[in-house]
């Protein structure tokens, strides 16, 4: 089965800091993605990549940034966290969206 | 801009109890259909996926979804649900490609004895 590891289950990090969460998985898909869940808004799109090196914003970009160098890692990055970035953080992978995402186990992201 | 709306926020049933879950999509074109289901602590698992064929869609645990084009609908149902069931569901939508899946807002399932 395709897995995919998210590296913290939980971070509790200050406003203002740089945040980095971090999503590898093992079955070189090309396909990455990092959603946020929040109750009653279900997952919002934030960022995805198609390959290394390249990226597309989702739809809700503001306040992040990603990184791919390589394939089977996919990092998001908070600039300057805030207290509205407090949420659960998803990372999904696909071989092809077609046959839908693997997700990882999420980070919950506190930021005081 | 492409949506997946979910009816229902929070549904509360007995065991036993027939379940069915209202999904809608906004998309025109050809659509590949996800349900999404995430237990108390876990991560979000595939319970069923429609991309073509049969409107009929059979998953895991014994959860079915219909597609009916004409009502641009991905109902999800149930004969019978257990306590275990409890956990809450994710509808999601996409065309055909690479393109992100977008998700619905989700249904919390209460499984009561």
């Amino acid at each position: 089965d395709v897995k995919v590891t998210q590296s913290s289950r939980y971070l509790v990090k200050r406003t203002g800091e740089k945040v980095f969460l971090e999503c590898v998985q093992d079955m070189d898909h090309e396909n990455m993605f990092w959603y946020r869940q929040d109750p009653g808004l279900g997952l919002r799109l934030i960022y995805f990549s198609y390959d290394v090196k390249m990226k597309e914003k989702g739809d809700i970009p503001e306040g992040y940034s990603v990184s791919r160098e390589k394939k089977e890692r996919f990092s998001l990055i908070l600039e300057s966290a805030s207290t509205n970035q407090t949420s659960m953080y998803l990372c999904a992978s696909s071989l092809n969206v077609g046959y839908g995402y693997t997700f990882g186990s999420g980070t919950r992201l506190t930021v005081v | 801009a492409q949506s997946v709306s979910q009816h229902n926020h929070h549904v509360i049933l007995s065991e036993a109890a027939s379940l069915e879950l209202g999904c809608n999509y906004s998309y025109g074109g050809t659509v590949n259909l996800f349900w999404y289901v995430q237990y108390p602590g876990q991560h979000l698992q595939l319970l069923l996926k429609y991309f073509s064929g049969d409107p009929l869609v059979k998953g895991i645990k014994g959860f079915e979804a219909e597609f009916i084009k004409s009502k641009f609908s991905f109902n999800l149902r149930k004969p019978s649900v257990q306590w275990s069931d409890t956990a809450e569901y994710f509808c999601a939508a996409g065309p055909s490609g690479n393109t992100p899946l977008v998700f619905g807002k989700g249904t919390r399932l209460s499984v009561i004895a």
